[in-house]
């Protein structure tokens, strides 16, 4: 089955600062990825996805990174916000039409 | 903007119960998805449905489980025999052109 990994499952930070937070694969045949925001007791919130034909996407206050060669892939987050604080969770779809989701990172948004 | 519905937000039942979970997915999609997530672990695939059959199933998706679509609009999860360990979130998802939705979930608790 799929790896889908995130560095850290803890972020902390200043409310106001930028975050980041990484996601690795492992299947080269990955070709659609996307950031998902989760809060207590809800559903996957859909932040910003990319394809494997691009590199950057950007929407408001946050932009992902994709690096094929490394398989890596980054949500970055301007000017942090309490509402910001959740669960994070990349996911990527192969050509299998279902998505495999990563173990999540936890922002905390310091006031 | 269009929804999945999820019925109930939470379901409690005693072991070896049976149960149903529902979701309406959105109405011009025609993927349709179940995912478990337990407490504090990553989003896992259960099941995807395609063209009125199962087109992909994981290995937790054993003969315990099943789902129909019996209606056109309704999408259900049948568990038969429940067991403690299938205490999780379950979130029903559907994919169309603008990619995928999940909906809020129900909380399983099996007693």
């Amino acid at each position: 089955g799929e790896n889908v990994g995130l560095h850290l499952p803890t972020l902390s930070v200043q409310e106001g600062d930028n975050s980041i937070i990484n996601c690795a694969y492992s299947n080269s045949a990955s070709d659609y990825f996307i950031w998902y925001k989760q809060e207590s007791g809800k559903g996957p919130q859909f932040i910003i996805d990319i394809r494997s034909n691009m590199d950057k996407r950007q929407g408001q206050r946050v932009t992902v990174l994709l690096n094929k060669t490394v398989k890596h892939l980054s949500l970055q987050i301007a000017a942090t916000q309490p509402g910001d604080s959740a669960v994070y969770f990349c996911a990527l779809e192969a050509d299998d039409y279902k998505l495999s989701f990563g173990a999540g990172t936890t922002v905390t948004v310091r006031a | 903007e269009p929804e999945v519905t999820q019925t109930p937000s939470h379901q409690v039942t005693q072991m070896g119960q049976e149960v149903i979970l529902r979701c309406v997915p959105i109405s011009n999609h025609l993927y349709f998805y179940w995912y478990r997530q337990i407490l504090g672990q990553k989003v896992e695939f259960l099941v995807s449905f395609y063209n009125n059959e199962i087109s992909e199933k994981s290995e937790i998706f054993d003969d315990q489980f099943s789902v129909e679509r019996p209606d056109g609009s309704n999408f259900t999860l049948k568990i038969r025999s429940t067991k403690l360990e299938d205490s999780a979130m379950y979130f029903c998802a559907s994919k169309g052109g603008g990619g995928y939705t999940f909906g809020s979930g129900t909380r399983l608790t099996v007693v």
